[in-house]
């Protein structure tokens, strides 16, 4: 039983345009939110995060917003560029188990020149 | 500064045989996780250590497979009688405190196991 869904297993998109990456999840327990960017026989790198009191955060060209009623998330890069091509993992905890991560099986971003 | 180091970062086995994989976390951080990332898949949690105390071992797939943290810092993670399944990377992260929300965990590069 997949809880945290990345349905889509790839995205392109132009360099300078805006990459957006979906996540559901079904647990209703997870009440934090994480992105991690991976490359080729690279370890996952994390990205960013959101607590499930905020509908919003942003680090630079990268945000995450979440809609609590509709568990979903996404991830929005803008502008997109060559370097970020990578598998992007949408991840998540719940209060009772604060370590432990759940994740999407990923999507792969790819950012043409 | 060091990140995660994972060891060997490739390893071929013999089905039947023990296989032991290493993980030196960040410096001081007290939080340890192992994961299993099969081919296509996220990774899936295994277990988890605070300092040398394992707090959760649910993820571990079978009794064949065991983590050890002895001295709170390097861990091993040790498979017995390989399997065919047991092929998969094998990631490493760690964290300066589990229990804090807001820190995130760091990953090594894995080890990818393959089982022939």
């Amino acid at each position: 039983d997949q809880q945290v869904k990345q349905n889509s297993p790839s995205l392109s998109v132009q360099e300078g345009r805006i990459s957006i990456l979906n996540c559901d999840y079904t647990n209703s327990m997870f009440d934090y939110f994480l992105w991690y960017k991976k490359y080729p026989a690279e370890g996952p790198t994390f990205l960013i995060s959101i607590s499930s009191i905020k509908d919003k955060n942003e680090d630079g060209r990268f945000t995450v917003f979440l809609n609590k009623s509709a568990k979903h998330l996404s991830l929005h890069i803008v502008p997109s560029q060559p370097g970020d091509s990578a598998v992007y993992f949408c991840a998540a905890k719940s209060g009772g188990s604060n370590y432990k991560l759940t994740f999407g099986k990923g999507t792969l971003l790819t950012v043409n020149p | 500064g060091a990140g995660v180091s994972q060891s060997p970062r490739y390893k071929v086995a013999k089905r039947g045989q023990d296989v032991a994989l290493r993980c030196d976390p960040i410096s001081g951080h007290v939080s340890l996780f192992w994961y299993q990332q099969a081919l296509g898949q996220g990774p899936e949690f295994l277990t988890y250590f605070q300092n040398e105390a394992q707090l959760d071992k649910s993820g571990l797939p079978s009794d064949r497979f065991f983590a050890e943290r002895p001295e709170g810092s390097v861990s091993t993670l040790k498979i017995q009688r390989t399997q065919q399944e047991d092929s998969a990377v094998y990631l490493c992260a760690s964290s300066s405190w589990g229990g804090v929300r807001n820190q995130p965990q760091h990953f090594g590069d894995g080890t990818r196991l393959s089982i022939l």
